[in-house]
């Protein structure tokens, strides 16, 4: 059962663009929504987070949009630069000392 | 402060043979996980130690074995290694919310 859907797969953007990734969830009690980044060779780090009491939290030209009644949340990537090229994941986890449930990645290509 | 680390950086078995891959964090966190990432499938959780002395089955646990040795390191043993566990590991640690991942650079193994 995957309990965070996330797409697309892979993305291609030009230099200055905007990029976009989605994700989806079902699980209600979920509170704390991640966005991890990861550079080939490298493990993930934690990029920006948010929490279900606000809608969008900015951090740079990173920013989380987050709809609860749809249950999906957003990551974009203003003015979107070839270093920001690597994969993406984003995230849940509920209370009570759980794990966090990841999706499945999304490969950002950033061209010139 | 070094984080998490791990230890091999590469690794390459015969079918049938053992191995342990070692983790060790620094950062005096309650929590440690093991993660197998595969080319679209995303990062899978194999195990997990919610704090010492406990440990948890995540969705792949098949094959593999963990022991918490104590605060700091987390191991994973894979007793009988097989082509299907080729992948790429990662270890990481959080602190007792869970909800922020410290990822190590990764353990690279190659099942022949």
């Amino acid at each position: 059962q995957q309990q965070v859907k996330q797409s697309p797969q892979s993305l291609i953007v030009q230099k200055g663009g905007i990029s976009i990734i989605n994700c989806a969830y079902e699980n209600t009690a979920f509170d704390y929504f991640p966005w991890y980044q990861q550079f080939p060779g490298k493990g993930p780090a934690l990029l920006i987070a948010i929490r279900p009491d606000v809608s969008e939290k900015k951090e740079g030209r990173f920013t989380i949009s987050f709809n609860k009644s749809a249950k999906q949340f957003s990551l974009h990537i203003m003015d979107s630069q070839p270093g920001d090229s690597a994969t993406y994941f984003c995230a849940a986890s509920s209370p009570g000392n759980t794990p966090l449930v990841f999706g499945k990645g999304t490969r950002l290509s950033v061209i010139a | 402060n070094a984080g998490v680390t791990q230890t091999p950086k590469f690794q390459v078995l015969k079918t049938g043979q053992s191995m342990t891959l070692q983790c060790a964090q620094d950062m005096n966190h309650n929590s440690m996980y093991w993660y197998r990432q595969d080319p679209g499938m995303g990062l899978r959780l194999i195990y997990y130690s919610a704090s010492e002395g406990t440990t948890d089955k995540g969705e792949v646990p098949n094959g593999y074995n963990v022991s918490r040795l104590n605060k700091r390191e987390f191991s994973l043993r894979l007793e009988s290694a097989a082509p299907s566990q080729t992948s790429v590991y990662f270890c990481a640690s959080a602190p007792w919310d869970q909800e922020t991942q410290y990822f190590g650079p990764g353990t690279r193994l190659l099942v022949l």
